[in-house]
């Protein structure tokens, strides 16, 4: 049973170039979130999507990001003209449900690195 | 969601059994203890889940005393493989914005 899979692991970015992050849950599992890490931090929630719906976004930037997770395919993390503020480390993670102790598992994560 | 306070560092030598502790004095009822261990360039990897009393896996013992205001994760026997971050976080279900802190960074000395 493949885990969390994300791709690209790295990927590099001029500032205002687009980015695009993707992730593909557990199987069996329909909740996909996202996080960012920065250096020397903890992962900040950012959104949680279900099969076409955004559940939460309050954790995403109000501009140039965006999250969309089709009944086909994976999820994908967007951000639009990329600045180097945005280099951190996203980490997707899944989960079957949401019943009370229904943990997250996590991808190995896309490094964006802006230029 | 209950705030967490765990060490920021510890060091240990291999071989050792290493005791991290997470306060964790809001818990809700519904909550549980999770941990997370994270290796450097990698995403994190649970490692144990408990509600209440005892918790033991392959990796490690989770231990909760009657109040759950704190919990414990213990590691026995420790090689410098298991050198990493360590979250504790409390939520009580695959849905919350959850948000790790720094965790606590274990440094494993031969």
């Amino acid at each position: 049973n493949a885990g969390v899979m994300q791709n690209p692991r790295h990927l590099v970015r001029r500032r205002g170039q687009e980015a695009r992050l993707r992730c593909s849950p557990m199987k069996g599992h329909s909740h996909v979130y996202w996080y960012r890490q920065l250096p020397e931090e903890g992962l900040k929630f950012m959104v949680y999507l279900q099969k076409e719906n955004i559940i939460d976004e309050s954790g995403m930037p109000k501009e140039r990001f965006s999250a969309e997770f089709p009944k086909e395919g994976p999820s994908i993390l967007r951000i639009q003209q990329v600045v180097r503020g945005d280099s951190a480390a996203y980490f997707c993670a899944s989960s079957p449900g949401t019943d009370s102790g229904e943990t997250q598992y996590f991808g190995p994560g896309t490094r964006l690195l802006v230029l | 969601l209950a705030k967490t306070t765990q060490p920021i560092s510890m060091d240990s030598y291999e071989g050792q059994e290493v005791n991290i502790t997470c306060s964790h004095n809001n818990i809700a009822t519904n909550d549980y203890i999770t941990w997370y261990q994270q290796f450097p360039s990698q995403g994190p990897r649970f490692i144990i889940q408990g509600y209440k009393t005892k918790v033991t896996n392959e990796v490690a013992s989770l231990f909760i005393p009657a109040d759950r205001k704190s919990s414990t994760l213990s590691l026995p026997r420790v090689s410098l493989s298991d050198t990493a971050v360590y979250y504790c976080l409390v939520f009580s279900g695959g849905y919350q914005k959850v948000t790790f802190g720094i965790g606590t960074k274990l440094q494993v000395i031969p």
